[in-house]
């Protein structure tokens, strides 16, 4: 069966610092994957998604990038964290979309609650 | 109007009730519909997904209303273990397979 990790789980940082979180999901190949960001109170905001090794598409303009250095690894950073960049981080996966599929249903990893101060 | 729109509640219920929330989105030419179920400080979790009219899963019926582009989701039984929020998400039609998720609505089962 499919799983996906994160970590860290929880991370206090100052603002002005870097951001490194990590995704890895096991079980699947080819996933695409996601990166959310879910602020108190707020739905989930797609920052970005990627259906291949290197390819990386942005939703949100921000200081925020993303990488996929390899099939199942999806890395989230930033240079210099905000204030506003506080909240929950979510990744997920799904299988890749194959035209005409009507599914998407993704799977979201346990997330990691981010507090910059 | 909103992509995806969820009333945030919270919906108060006694333990057995039957509790139904809606889900309206507004691109006509959805095609795939999921609810997810997000216990506090917890990742989003999939109940159920919709691709015709609806779906049932023991307690849980999700109804598609495209004339109206709303999908709603019934609990009957409930149970005190079923407070949690529940997110809405519709996935578009052609190329955007990326589902647009709504920001949930809270719902609370008390004793």
């Amino acid at each position: 069966s499919q799983t996906i990790h994160q970590w860290p789980a929880t991370l206090v940082q100052p603002v002005g610092s870097p951001l490194s979180l990590e995704c890895t999901v096991e079980g699947t190949s080819n996933p695409n994957l996601y990166w959310y960001r879910q602020a108190a109170g707020r739905g989930l905001q797609l920052l970005f998604y990627s259906v291949g090794i290197g390819q990386i598409s942005s939703e949100v303009p921000q200081n925020l990038s993303a990488s996929r250095p390899q099939d199942r690894q999806f890395i989230l950073s930033s240079k210099k964290l905000l204030l506003s960049d506080s909240g929950f981080y979510l990744c997920a996966w799904s299988d890749a979309i194959l035209a005409g599929d009507l599914r998407n249903e993704q799977f979201f990893g346990p997330g990691t609650r981010l507090t910059v101060l | 109007r909103k992509e995806v729109e969820q009333d945030p509640g919270p919906f108060n219920v006694p333990e057995g009730a039957t509790v139904a929330f809606n889900c309206t989105y507004s691109n006509s030419a959805s095609q795939s519909f999921f609810w997810y179920r997000q216990d506090c400080r917890k990742e989003p979790k999939l109940l159920m997904s919709v691709y015709s009219s609806g779906n049932e899963d023991g307690r849980f019926t999700a109804q598609l209303n495209r004339a109206s582009q709303y999908i709603s989701l019934l609990i009957r039984d409930s149970k005190l273990s079923d407070s949690a929020t529940y997110l809405c998400a519709v996935r578009g039609s052609g190329g955007s397979y990326i589902p647009t998720f709504g920001r949930g609505t809270s719902l609370i089962v008390h004793p």
